[in-house]
């Protein structure tokens, strides 16, 4: 069984649209991620939790939310979504910075 | 600041080729490095992990080695096959730092 899921796996929004990306992990790590894929630039750091109801900014937060309620979920928020959040996005769970990251299968997000 | 640089955006191969993938790495911190590699259509998953200088990482016939004279955390590997196709990523936490940073992907095309 996947230790990381995210739902969606496709989605469609329009710009200035609401959407909220949903990831859940198995683990029982306390670290999560939300990364942005993009041809070029690899994988970015948008936010990441270190715990139920603690969540830091990363390296490109603009434009985006997080919560994490449970130790379980942590989800990405798009409040008013722009063409330019058009990615692949994936969330990773880990016991610490200096430990492996188990990512998600992705959530491909087209905002026309 | 603390960065990893991959230069090669895609390599193609012939099955039984070496394979060598360039990694540099820039901090001030004590690195722990990693290789990731990414299947088409999946998340990325842990390939090899080192934490300290000089040493080797080996997984699935992949080998890298920490070379702190020469910041690089090259990927090698003696004779890929077509099943090795895949982005390959290099990425460093360091001490001190929050969050690991990934370099901006190698495509391998492996031909039969």
């Amino acid at each position: 069984e996947a230790a990381v899921t995210q739902s969606p796996r496709n989605k469609v929004a329009v710009t200035g649209g609401k959407v909220t990306l949903s990831c859940n992990q198995t683990n029982n790590h306390n670290n999560m991620y939300w990364y942005r894929q993009d041809t070029g630039h690899g994988l970015r750091l948008i936010h990441y939790s270190y715990g139920a109801g603690s969540t830091e900014k990363g390296d490109i937060p603009d434009g985006y939310k997080a919560s994490r309620p449970s130790q379980e979920n942590f989800s990405l928020i798009l409040e008013l979504a722009t063409p330019s959040q058009t990615s692949v996005y994936f969330c990773a769970s880990g016991a610490g910075n200096y430990a492996e990251q188990f990512f998600g299968p992705g959530t491909r997000l087209t905002v026309l | 600041g603390d960065s990893v640089i991959q230069m090669q955006g895609q390599v193609t191969l012939s099955e039984n080729d070496f394979l060598f993938i360039n990694c540099t790495y820039s901090t001030t911190g004590y690195p722990t490095l990693f290789w990731y590699v990414q299947y088409s259509g999946e998340g990325p998953q842990l390939l090899l992990q080192v934490t300290t200088a000089n040493n080797k990482g080996s997984s699935r016939g992949f080998e890298a080695t920490y070379d702190k004279g020469t910041t690089s955390f090259h990927l090698q590997k003696t004779s890929v096959q077509e099943i090795d196709s895949a982005v390959y990523y290099c990425a460093m936490s360091w001490t001190g730092g929050y969050k690991v940073v990934f370099g901006s992907g190698t495509r391998l095309l492996v031909s039969p």
